[in-house]
């Protein structure tokens, strides 16, 4: 375990359905992510939110919502996904002031849509 | 454009032989270089992470080597074990205002007894 854990690990679910993923952290870390990463493809930024505010959305659909209660867990609502959406969803969070340490990554969710 | 190239896309060993991983970038200003590995069904984990001022940083088997002039990264990795079998990213920080994180597709490294 790396300190970051997400829920559920493995998620089908229809283009009709609504659904949400979620991640936590104990390390005390300010910042969390969401990443989305798809085959052969290099991982890409969905949202970024440092302690508790949204600070980055990288042109992510609406079908996609996050929410961040607290600094400890963060959440992404999905509602009307495509099939093109299925691929794996990475959590990360990192500590202040970060610019020289390493996020730390949940086992994220590997979601598919059908 | 801020990019990072990895050759090559995927590398077959037999177990106990050595490999080397490049890693190209084309960021600016450029902060700092990863090197993660990621284990099949898997978040990624930090391997290593260098600065500017860095030529060679090692993480037991795993050497990583950054020449600052060039943009250039390789990742060694010595006398390979089965569990070394992953995807191996390189991820470079920009120094600008929105430091970025800018990742390598990876390359998938598959060790074979």
């Amino acid at each position: 375990e790396t300190g970051v854990t997400q829920t559920p690990r493995h998620l089908v679910m229809g283009m009709t359905n609504k659904k949400s993923l979620k991640c936590e952290q104990h390390l005390g870390h300010n910042a969390m992510y969401w990443y989305k990463q798809s085959a052969k493809k290099p991982l890409e930024l969905m949202f970024v939110y440092n302690f508790k505010e949204q600070t980055e959305n990288n042109s992510v659909p609406s079908r996609f919502s996050p929410e961040c209660p607290n600094s400890s867990h963060l959440f992404l609502h999905l509602h009307t996904l495509q099939p093109e959406d299925s691929a794996l969803y990475l959590c990360a969070s990192s500590p202040p002031g970060e610019t020289n340490y390493g996020y730390t990554f949940g086992s994220g969710t590997r979601l598919t849509v059908v | 454009k801020n990019q990072v190239e990895q050759s090559p896309q995927s590398l077959i060993i037999l177990e106990g032989k050595n490999c080397t991983l490049q890693c190209n970038y084309t960021v600016s200003p450029f902060s700092n270089l990863r090197w993660y590995k990621q284990d099949t069904g898997r978040g990624p984990v930090s391997l290593t992470i260098m600065t500017f001022s860095e030529n060679t940083k090692s993480n037991g088997r795993y050497t990583a080597t950054l020449d600052a002039d060039t943009k250039q990264s390789s990742l060694h990795i010595t006398a390979s074990q089965l569990s070394d079998s992953a995807s191996y990213i390189c991820v470079v920080r920009t120094m600008d205002s929105n430091y970025q994180l800018i990742w390598g597709a990876g390359t998938k490294l598959i060790i074979k007894p």
